[in-house]
């Protein structure tokens, strides 16, 4: 089955103690990236990526950190957690394009990762 | 980047069509315009995406005027199961080898189905 992975899909934890959530998909997609969700506040972009070693920041990157060494994971990184991080992330994927060439971006999303840091 | 902006809430009967307008004033020349619905505590699932004109897929149609300025998402005849967010995104999906591809969704439009 066609689809995006996140571990763990829940995590409370700790000002400062180091974490990563896991992203995974299985559909070769060279784009992917990573978003959080607050209330009111819709879905912001972290970090993207448009293949192998190759990422950017989007709208809120500060506190994070991200790589792709392989085409199917990007795992994110919270150095140092605090409690304004506490949101609902996800995680994204799709081609670059259509297989006629086209422009395409229908992006898959993951189930999501709810994190607490107290 | 282009910005949004959506209503923030919508309420519809079963049975209706409805029309949700997102704004975009600055659109791109090279931007996609790209709709997703979102469920509470789901990512978000795509619905269309269109560049000009208009766009029909089996769940929606999406209609941009010439000057692109503007889109609306249409949706015949919901149920309450279309009670979700929807998203509007404006982005530069033209694979160039230096188009960028940051993303912005917008707040997107709350839509209340009522029985």
């Amino acid at each position: 089955e066609a689809q995006v992975t996140q571990n763990p899909r829940y995590l409370i934890t700790v000002t400062g103690k180091k974490l990563t959530v896991t992203c995974s998909q299985n559909m070769n997609h060279e784009y992917m990236s990573w978003y959080r969700q607050d209330p009111g506040r819709g879905l912001r972009q972290i970090y993207y990526s448009m293949n192998v070693e190759v990422t950017d920041k989007g709208d809120v990157p500060e506190g994070y950190k991200v790589s792709r060494k392989e085409k199917r994971n990007f795992p994110l990184i919270l150095e140092s957690p605090s409690p304004n991080q506490t949101s609902l992330y996800f995680c994204a994927s799709s081609f670059h394009l259509r297989e006629d060439g086209s422009s395409y971006n229908e992006q898959f999303f993951g189930p999501g990762t709810r994190l607490t840091v107290l | 980047l282009a910005k949004t902006t959506q209503p923030i809430s919508m309420d519809s009967y079963e049975g209706q069509e409805v029309n949700i307008t997102c704004s975009h004033n600055n659109i791109a020349t090279n931007d996609y315009i790209t709709w997703y619905q979102q469920f509470p505590s789901q990512g978000p699932r795509f619905i269309i995406q269109g560049y000009k004109t208009k766009v029909t897929n089996e769940v929606a149609s999406l209609f941009i005027p010439a000057d692109r300025k503007s889109s609306t998402l249409s949706l015949p005849r919901v149920s309450l199961s279309d009670t979700a967010v929807y998203y509007c995104l404006v982005g530069d999906s033209a694979y160039s080898g230096a188009g960028s591809y940051q993303l912005t969704f917008g707040k997107g439009t709350k839509l209340s189905v009522i029985p």
